[in-house]
């Protein structure tokens, strides 16, 4: 019962070179998350998808893209790094939204990410 | 703008010694107030979903309260092992079918034996 991997959990990027972040979750959860983690800052939408094939800008997508060809696989791209975007990365997964319901997003470990 | 406000920044407890966090919220249609522990080096893990004012949730140790305008983590007896971030996370109508998440800065909780 993994819930959400992401991989890898630790890198460091030149300026400049490019990378994916990987995110898999085993829950058949419709909707997928990326955020960012940031001292004083908290989490911020980067970006997010309502199912496979369908993606969306959250509130701070400048610089990344992403892709969700497979409902259980959620790819998070940087063309070209720069130091403003290390940070903690963490991907989530939730069902889709039916109402009223107990649930709450499940998030991976999260990946450290350093832009020298 | 929906807004998630988190007091205090952090909180130094000892052991057994009963205190509230605090969580104001601003939000268009609120549909949901998420809590969430983290612990060092990991990703969130969901807590609470409260969802009208009056209502209540328990689980070990923790209780969450939610108003019309706040949300209360009340924390009974902590122990050391209570030591965490705790974070809040309003959802609102919004204009989107997902429901848009907004997090608060979190409450860093330190528990001494």
């Amino acid at each position: 019962n993994a819930g959400v991997t992401q991989t890898p959990k630790f890198r460091v990027l030149k300026t400049g070179q490019s990378m994916t972040l990987l995110c898999a979750q085993d829950m058949n959860h419709e909707y997928m998350y990326w955020y960012r983690q940031d001292p004083g800052m908290g989490l911020r939408l980067i970006h997010y998808s309502v199912g496979e094939g369908t993606t969306a800008k959250g509130e701070v997508p400048d610089g990344y893209n992403v892709s969700r060809l497979k409902k259980q696989n959620f790819l998070l791209g940087l063309e070209s790094a720069a130091p403003s975007q290390t940070s903690v990365y963490f991907c989530a997964s939730s069902y889709k939204d039916r109402g009223i319901s107990n649930y709450g997003y499940t998030f991976g470990s999260g990946t450290r990410l350093t832009v020298v | 703008e929906d807004q998630v406000t988190q007091s205090p920044e952090a909180l130094r407890l000892q052991e057994g010694e009963s205190s509230s966090l605090n969580c104001s919220y601003t939000v268009s249609g609120l549909r949901g107030l998420f809590w969430y522990r983290q612990d060092p080096g990991k990703g969130p893990e969901f807590l609470f979903t409260l969802y009208s004012a009056g209502e209540e949730k328990e689980k070990e140790r923790l209780k969450a309260t939610l108003t019309k305008k706040e949300s209360f983590l009340h924390i009974t007896a902590p122990k050391p092992e209570d030591s965490a971030t705790y974070l809040c996370a309003a959802r609102s109508a919004g204009g989107t079918s997902y429901g848009k998440l907004t997090f608060g800065q979190g409450t860093i909780l330190t528990v001494h034996p």
